[in-house]
């Protein structure tokens, strides 16, 4: 079975431009999460979405990050614009269930100069 | 205070030694409890659930404490492969769930 799939599995942008990483969850799967990691600040827990609808977006750092799930197998998140502080590994995961275990795609490598 | 926290390490030990990792959570309402391994430039991967009563995975062993709210990881007869970032991830009540910022394990031969 396919798992978690993102995309671009990595990225180099300017400071300023929009950046925008995608998610495929696993299929059947109706809780979707998007995790920041950092070397400073481990794997931070950015949004989750149940059923298509985010349910807590608590971490989310400001109002330059957005995220959207317009569909049971793909979502979104957004950095418009970007800074070079925004430069991390950003995880999307996904699973069924309220508290089983999440299972994490490769990840999206950011670097922002 | 983290939701959840772990001592980052690094533990250094050499092949054979047995290791243990504790993580402490806050809220005292989580109701799942998991322990993930994450090597370098790759993705967090279950390496077990934890359980009320304990349980126990080939060497590695997991054990959760309600009353101090803390889970443990036990890893015996410790092997070079065993050599990675140890993640412990806790689900709140709400269902979200929160990792700890990891403990880097290192076996030398």
């Amino acid at each position: 079975d396919a798992g978690v799939i993102q995309s671009p599995r990595h990225e180099v942008t300017e400071m300023g431009q929009e950046v925008t990483l995608r998610c495929k969850p696993i299929s059947g799967h109706d809780y979707l999460f998007w995790y920041r990691q950092t070397m400073m600040r481990g794997l931070e827990l950015l949004i989750y979405f149940n059923n298509n609808v985010p349910i807590d977006d608590s971490g989310m750092p400001e109002d330059r990050f957005s995220a959207k799930m317009p569909n049971a197998s793909f979502s979104t998140l957004k950095i418009q614009p970007s800074e070079p502080r925004d430069s991390a590994v950003y995880f999307c995961a996904s699973r069924t269930g309220p508290w089983n275990t999440i299972y994490f795609g490769e990840g999206s490598w950011l670097t922002v100069v | 205070r983290k939701e959840v926290e772990q001592d980052p390490g690094p533990f250094n030990v050499p092949e054979g030694a047995t290791v243990a990792f504790n993580c402490t959570y806050s809220n005292s309402a989580s109701q799942s409890f998991f322990w993930y391994r994450q090597d370098c430039r790759k993705e967090p991967k279950l390496l077990m659930s934890v359980y009320s009563s304990g349980n126990e995975d080939g060497r590695f062993t997991a054990q959760l404490n309600r009353a101090s709210q803390y889970i443990s990881l036990l890893i015996r007869d410790s092997k070079l492969s065993d050599s990675a970032t140890y993640l412990c991830a806790v689900g709140s009540s709400a269902s979200k769930i929160i990792f700890g910022s990891g403990t880097r394990l290192s076996i030398r031969p």
